[in-house]
This record gives structure tokens, C-alpha cells and sequence, in this order.
């Protein structure tokens, strides 16, 4: 069965500092892999996607990904935070091409001034 | 963002009671899906459907039922809720194409006394 970990539950980073979240998945075959964004109240929505290709993609608000096959990483990355990136951040698999999603338990992440 | 509704957004209600959540989508997408979102274990699938009357169980089914009689709309009933089901309830929808990831409802806060 696949499988999704975060490890940082939670992650404080000042603002115009870089990010990154990291993201280990366990799955057999060649994922399909999301992140998505949640702001309190709110429901979740995607920041970027991997499905084949290019391993860096790039997804809104200026988020970046790179998948790493060998470590089985998804990690996302921004260069420089601004506050309003103050959100849960939940990384997910899917055997298919977005059917049957596994999530991560979260990353939140706070910004400070 | 993607046309979906949820309803109703808050519910109080006792142990023991039917409750039902709606989703309607006006995207005409193919596929929904019923998560549930507890601290730490990001979201986990409750049910999902394929089609009108096309549903099967995800990773988290017991004590949940769902139907689907219409393409938009996806119903998720607790026939006798417990207390262990207070939680905030997302549904998600999707088309059949890599194009097409999983969007998001902004979710039903549900508790439980």
C-alpha cells in the first residue's frame, strides 16, 4: 500500500527566508504525486503536480518541487516566503492520475515578521 | 475555483442520530470523493464514486454510507453517529485525465456530543 510522510509537523521560517518541506513517500511503481495548500477555514488547494517528465516542477505562488526517485522525495520549495504562505501544507500520492489519494499528516508552516 | 458546494457547513448534533453531508458539484466531473480531516493524519477517504450509482469504500468506510443518484451530487450519511466521527469532512472531485487533479470543497465541520 502506498504511504506518505512529513516529517515536520510544524516549521516557523522568517519572512524572505527560503523553504522547504520535505515529503517521503513508499509506493511501488512510478507515483503520481501532489502538494496541496490549505489556509484555516478553508479547503485545500493544489500548488503544483509531478505525473512523468522534467523532475522540478513548478506550481502557484511561486512553489517549486523536485522529484528524487532515488530517496523517494517530493520536497517543495520556495526561495523567499512572504507571510500570506502561512497555511498547512499537505503532500499526497496517487496511483493514478489524481484518483485515490494518500495524504501526508501535514506540515504546517508559520511565518514570522 | 472548482463549482463545489457543500452543505451544510457546520453541524452540532447527539450521538445516535442519522446525519447526511451534501456535495454538488457543476463541473459534471466524473469522479467524487468523501475525506475526513483529523489532527495528524491529514485527510483520509471515506468513499469515493466513479459514476452515478458507482461507489466503493476507501481506507476509513465503517459507520459511513454513501450514495450518488445524480452526477453532481454526492451524499454522505452517518446512520448513528459516535463521537469518534466529530470531524471536519472534505469532499474533492475529479475528472479522468492527469489534467484533471483532485479540487476541493471547503469542507463541514461536524461535531458530535
Amino acid at each position: 500500500a502506498q504511504s506518505v510522510t512529513q516529517p515536520d509537523i510544524h516549521i516557523t521560517v522568517s519572512e524572505g527566508a527560503s523553504l522547504e518541506l520535505r515529503c517521503n513517500y513508499s509506493y511501488g511503481a512510478t507515483p503520481y504525486l501532489f502538494w496541496y495548500v490549505q489556509s484555516p477555514g478553508q479547503g485545500l488547494q493544489l500548488l503544483l503536480k509531478y505525473f512523468s517528465g522534467d523532475t522540478l516542477v513548478q506550481g502557484i505562488k511561486g512553489f517549486e518541487a523536485e522529484f528524487k526517485r532515488s530517496q523517494s522525495s517530493f520536497n517543495l520549495r520556495k526561495p523567499s516566503v512572504h507571510w500570506s504562505d502561512a497555511a498547512e501544507y499537505f503532500c499526497a500520492v496517487a496511483r493514478d492520475a489524481g484518483n485515490m489519494l494518500t495524504f501526508g499528516g501535514g506540515t504546517r508552516l508559520m511565518v514570522k515578521p | 475555483d472548482a463549482g463545489i458546494t457543500q452543505s451544510p457547513r457546520h453541524k452540532v448534533t447527539e450521538t445516535g442520530t442519522p446525519v447526511t453531508l451534501r456535495c454538488h458539484q457543476t463541473e459534471n466531473h466524473r469522479y467524487m470523493y468523501w475525506y475526513r480531516q483529523d489532527p495528524g493524519h491529514g485527510l483520509r477517504l471515506i468513499h469515493y464514486s466513479y459514476g452515478v450509482k458507482d461507489t466503493d469504500k476507501g481506507e476509513v468506510s465503517d459507520g459511513y454510507s454513501v450514495s450518488r443518484s445524480k452526477t453532481e451530487d454526492f451524499l454522505l450519511t452517518l446512520e448513528s453517529a459516535t463521537s469518534s466521527q466529530t470531524s471536519v469532512y472534505f469532499c474533492a472531485i475529479s475528472g479522468d485525465r492527469p489534467s484533471q487533479p483532485q479540487h476541493f470543497g471547503d469542507g463541514t465541520r461536524l461535531s458530535i456530543l
